[in-house]
């Protein structure tokens, strides 16, 4: 079964301090693999995909096929990095129209 | 234009209403999605359009209809609706090319459904 598991529902940080936030999938095949976040009153959006190995806002995210995982890392986390998480797996073969399939969400919160 | 815009943004209907909700983008997407977000849990998908032709329908009841009369408009035809099904209802496009890797998914804002 394709599955997105997310264990923490909440992560609270100071600011300044290190992130991550976990992600495991279980799929049969390629994966494809998505962090979006979700600011506060703001629509969903595409953060990081692992196809990329980009680094945006800081972060980064490494498929890790032995592990089936694709943490998120940042080294130094911002006040306005606070949003909620969504990791997200594409599990949709045949054709680019993607099907999502998203993990539970995490909150990271970040104290001054 | 580079985002998907979606109406209204609240919507409170009867369980006896029909009513719609739109969605639009000019990105030259091919690809259209619906999605159903309740509170504080993930997205769950409903519908997906490819080239103006549904492709996935997961076991949505049949009161919500989709209909996407271009490859720039989708809409979701609402009737006899539950109060359970009050939610965010999120419209996506993506660019929908024919190989390569997933295409990335282009969220709207959404509309706050509420069913009485």
């Amino acid at each position: 079964a394709q599955r997105v598991t997310q264990p923490e529902k909440l992560l609270s940080v100071f600011k300044g301090a290190p992130v991550e936030l976990k992600c495991n999938y279980s799929y049969s095949g390629s994966p494809e693999l998505f962090w979006y976040v979700q600011y506060s009153r703001q629509r969903l959006q595409l953060l990081l995909r692992h196809i990329s190995r980009e680094s945006i806002k800081g972060f980064t995210a490494d498929l890790n096929k032995g592990e089936t995982s694709f943490h998120l890392k940042k080294p130094f986390a911002q006040e306005e990095d606070s949003a909620m998480y969504y990791c997200a797996l594409s599990g949709f073969r045949s054709s680019n129209t993607g099907k999502l399939i998203f993990g539970q969400g995490t909150t990271l919160q970040v104290k001054p | 234009d580079t985002e998907v815009t979606q109406t209204p943004k609240h919507l409170v209907m009867g369980m006896t209403n029909k009513k719609s909700l739109k969605c639009e983008q000019h990105m030259g997407h091919r690809a259209m999605y619906w999605y159903k977000q309740k509170a504080k849990k993930p997205p769950e998908l409903m519908f997906v359009y490819s080239y103006e032709k549904l492709s996935i329908n997961e076991s949505v009841p049949s009161r919500f209809s989709p209909e996407c009369p271009n490859s720039s408009l989708l809409n979701l035809h609402l009737h006899a609706l539950q109060p359970e099904d009050s939610a965010l209802y999120l419209c996506a496009s993506s660019q929908d090319r024919t190989s390569g890797h997933t295409d990335t998914q282009y969220f709207g804002p959404g509309t706050r459904l509420t069913v009485l």
